[in-house]
This record gives C-alpha cells, sequence and structure tokens, in this order.
C-alpha cells in the first residue's frame, strides 16, 4: 500500500542552524501539507503546497520557513535559523480527494 | 476562531465498547475526521465523515455527527488491546482541506 515517508526520523540541531526535513508523498497525490506538534501540544497546520506553490500558509510559517518540490517526487520543508521553539515533530502528509495521509513525522530538537 | 475539543483520556475494559467524543466550533466545517496515533507512529487515518451525514459505519468503527450540537463521536465495539492509542478528532472547513486539530484522547485498555 503506497504510505508518505520521511527522512530523518530524529534531527538534533544547534540554535542558529539551518535544517531541512523531506517527505516523499503518495505519487498520484498532488496537495501536500506540512503539520507540526510541539510536545504536549495539539497538532497545528503550517503550510499547504499545490501546482508548485504555497496555497495556503499559518502564522507560524514565517520568512524562517520555506517549502519546495525540487523533483517531482520530494517535497521538502526548510527552516533557516532553527529557534529552541521549533523543537517539535513534523509530520508531511499528501491529499487525495478529501483524505490526506500523513508519514510518520522527523523529531526535531534543536539545543 | 475555530477549536476542537476532546477528552485527554478514556479506560476501558478489554471487549466493552469505546466512545471517544469530540466537539467543534466551526459550523462551516465539510469533512470531519479521526486519526489514531500508536506510540512512535505517525497519524493513521481511521475514517472521516461528511457534514451532511449524520453516522457512518465501518467494521467496528461507528462515526456518530451531530451538526446541531456540534458534536462527533467515535465509538469502537469490542475494544482489543491493539487498539491502545491516542485518538486525534480533526475538522477541514475550506477547499484547501487544511486541518484543525484536537488534543487527542488517550485509550487505555484494562484486560
Amino acid at each position: 500500500e503506497p504510505e508518505v515517508t520521511q527522512t530523518p526520523s530524529h534531527q538534533v540541531t544547534q540554535m542558529g542552524q539551518e535544517v531541512i526535513l523531506r517527505c516523499v508523498p503518495i505519487s498520484n497525490h498532488l496537495y501536500f501539507y506540512w503539520y507540526r506538534q510541539i510536545l504536549g501540544q495539539k497538532v497545528e497546520f503550517l503550510v499547504s503546497f499545490y501546482n508548485n506553490e504555497i496555497s495556503e500558509k499559518s502564522e507560524i510559517f514565517d520568512d524562517q520557513f520555506s517549502v519546495e518540490r525540487p523533483d517531482g517526487s520530494n517535497f521538502t520543508l526548510k527552516i533557516r535559523s532553527t529557534k529552541l521553539e521549533d523543537s517539535a515533530m513534523y509530520f508531511c502528509a499528501s491529499r487525495t480527494y478529501n483524505e490526506q495521509f500523513f508519514g510518520p513525522g522527523t523529531r526535531l530538537t534543536v539545543l | 476562531g475555530e477549536d476542537v475539543e476532546q477528552s485527554l483520556f478514556l479506560s476501558v475494559r478489554e471487549g466493552d465498547s469505546s466512545v471517544i467524543n469530540c466537539t467543534y466550533t466551526d459550523s462551516s466545517s465539510t469533512y470531519l475526521y479521526w486519526y489514531k496515533q500508536e506510540p512512535g507512529a505517525g497519524l493513521q487515518l481511521l475514517t472521516y465523515i461528511f457534514s451532511n451525514m449524520d453516522m457512518k459505519q465501518d467494521q467496528r468503527l461507528t462515526v456518530l455527527l451531530n451538526k446541531k450540537d456540534k458534536h462527533l463521536s467515535l465509538r469502537i465495539a469490542d475494544t482489543q488491546t491493539g487498539d491502545s492509542a491516542i485518538y486525534f478528532c480533526a475538522e477541514s472547513k475550506d477547499s484547501n482541506y487544511q486541518l484543525i486539530w484536537g488534543a487527542g484522547t488517550k485509550l487505555i485498555i484494562k484486560p
């Protein structure tokens, strides 16, 4: 069964460093999303992407964040200069019709 | 703004039915979802219901929607130890299908 994959499963970085989180969505899906879950808090929407551009973004998704679909398979989230408060589980999702399927997440720890 | 609320814990005996409840505030929600998260795993789509329906059944799962009270429930019949997980309620309301999440209900199964 097709699934969304994410790498790495765990990323540890120093404050101020850039990180890139990678996702491979399900191959025939056209809509892609990033969400995050800070420990003990609700899952929060970050950004959605369709037709090679951002379709919507939340207040969290500021200039430090960017997304890209560099080729036909990968979908990446870049955080330019990480802060302690960026520590969270980051989930990628892809959608067909009304069903969103999620990857296993990347746990980002900023020290 | 939009909000989705769930109880944090539910404890049931193995073999009994579990009923996990969720309330939401946005009456323009189009789809309402239930996701399951097992320890260390991602967010697994269990089932969803369109807002013009009041019930959906899928094997051991029954979703009930009371649109007037903005109340959604997930009933799991014959609860098994493998059902131990956190269950998230989520809503989407516009063409972008971004999800707004509850905090999750941890289902604890007693032998």
